[in-house]
């Protein structure tokens, strides 16, 4: 079975440009988490998705990014314009939202993020 | 609100030699504990989880206990190996909002 795949991997960009994230969770998996990882910390929750809806996205900085899930599927985290300390890694997770299981969030390998 | 607290500073230690990693959290209700490794270049995986007080998840060798009375979820391998050269991060999650709350993590280096 196939795992959360982010790509991509790395990106670099300058300060004021906007960058994208995307993220396919495991299949018929309902909930969709983004999380923010800086150097050194543990992960931050950004924003959680049950299917196609937010539920949680207290955490998210609506001024420059937002986030969408049309379909209940793939996921995309979009940052405009990006800023200096926006450089991080991006962590997308997922989980099947149900039953015994549905705290165990599994995670993609990340998009390490650089603003010059 | 809910957090984990780990120990401060990188864990060096030799192959076989005995790793403890202490966890420590504040939580209203009864959390969920977790404990996950995070490998150079790839992303968290989970190590180990414990849903009530005093159960006792192991996995690899791996154990934490759930302590209630001490908020603690300590991790342990008794023999360490150079492959568990990683960072290991612990979190909580309360049931009913599946927000995961982690601690900093602590970079582990095993030496042959």
């Amino acid at each position: 079975e196939a795992g959360v795949v982010q790509s991509p991997r790395y990106k670099i960009i300058e300060k004021k440009q906007p960058v994208a994230f995307w993220c396919n969770p495991i299949s018929g998996h309902n909930t969709l988490y983004w999380y923010l990882q800086n150097l050194g910390q543990g992960p931050e929750l950004l924003i959680r998705y049950e299917n196609e809806e937010a539920v949680d996205d207290s955490q998210l900085p609506k001024d420059r990014f937002s986030a969408e899930r049309l379909k209940g599927v793939d996921s995309t985290l979009k940052i405009q314009p990006a800023e200096l300390g926006d450089s991080a890694v991006y962590l997308c997770a997922s989980s099947t939202g149900q039953g015994a299981a549905k705290n165990i969030q599994y995670f993609g390998a990340g998009t390490r993020l650089s603003v010059l | 609100g809910d957090s984990v607290t780990q120990m401060e500073g990188p864990v060096t230690l030799s192959e076989e030699a005995f790793l403890t990693i202490n966890c420590t959290y504040t939580a209203t209700g009864y959390p969920s504990l977790f404990w996950y490794v995070q490998y150079p270049g790839e992303g968290l995986q989970l190590l180990l989880k414990a849903t009530k007080a005093d159960d006792k998840g192991s996995n690899k060798g791996f154990e934490a206990t759930y302590r209630k009375e001490t908020t603690s979820f300590h991790l342990e391998k008794g023999s360490v190996q150079v492959s568990d050269s990683a960072v290991y991060f612990c979190a909580l999650s309360n049931y009913g909002n599946n927000r995961l709350a982690f601690g900093k993590g602590n970079q582990v280096v095993v030496i042959p």
